[in-house]
């Protein structure tokens, strides 16, 4: 069964404490793998793509890598204001030829100053 | 800028009261999405069209149905909305293939009475 999850479900930091949010993933014919971003109330705001096991993406304090089983989003000296949840979901191939997206339940990151 | 406008942002309905949520967007992608939101979950896939081919989750409601005119408006309509029904709703796109993730528009929260 395609399937994607997220760990820690929560997450608590000090301003500047490093941690890392996991992402495993069962799907066959995976496609790619994408980080989002949710502000409470809003919709997700795309983070990263990546296609390929050992591919590596940055932006700002954030970095995601890619295994043939899970990916991990790197937080370095994360602030506050990166406190949000934060969503990872996979591109599948279908039977008929389309693409399917499974989304995990995400990861709620809460920093502290 | 390119982007996916949802409207309402705020919509309030009466129990068994029908109501159409509209998408538009301004990035020329070719795959529309409607995803359906509950608190602290993942985005659920309603549907999804593929050009103009509509693609059904086996398991969506019946009382759920959509709409896709052209290629930048996509409607979701909720025939009798009941109480489980009230939700943030997402609509997304992308390009079709596996070329990149969805972006997504801000969300309707749907209220029902």
């Amino acid at each position: 069964e395609d399937q994607v999850t997220q760990s820690p479900e929560a997450l608590r930091l000090q301003e500047g404490e490093s941690s890392s949010l996991n992402c495993s993933y069962t799907v066959s014919g995976l496609r790619g793998l994408f980080w989002y971003r949710q502000d409470p109330g809003k919709g997700p705001e795309f983070l990263f793509t990546l296609y390929s096991a050992g591919e590596e993406k940055e932006k700002e304090r954030l970095k995601a890598t890619l295994t043939k089983k899970e990916s991990f989003l790197h937080i370095t000296a994360p602030k506050p204001e990166d406190s949000a949840t934060y969503l990872c979901a996979v591109q599948a191939g279908t039977t008929s030829g389309t693409y399917k997206y499974f989304f995990g339940t995400g990861t709620r990151l809460k920093v502290l100053a | 800028d390119a982007m996916v406008i949802q409207n309402p942002r705020y919509q309030v309905t009466q129990f068994g009261k029908p109501v159409t949520l509209s998408c538009s967007q301004t990035l020329n992608h070719n795959v529309m999405y409607w995803y359906q939101q509950k608190s602290s979950q993942a985005p659920k896939l309603l549907f999804h069209y593929y050009d103009k081919d509509f693609n059904n989750e086996a398991d969506t409601p019946d009382n759920f149905q959509s709409r896709r005119p052209n290629t930048s408006f996509c409607f979701l309509d909720i025939r009798s909305p009941g109480l489980g029904d009230a939700a943030m709703y997402l609509c997304a796109t992308s390009r079709g293939g596996p070329a990149g993730g969805q972006f997504f528009g801000p969300g309707t929260r749907l209220t029902v009475l």
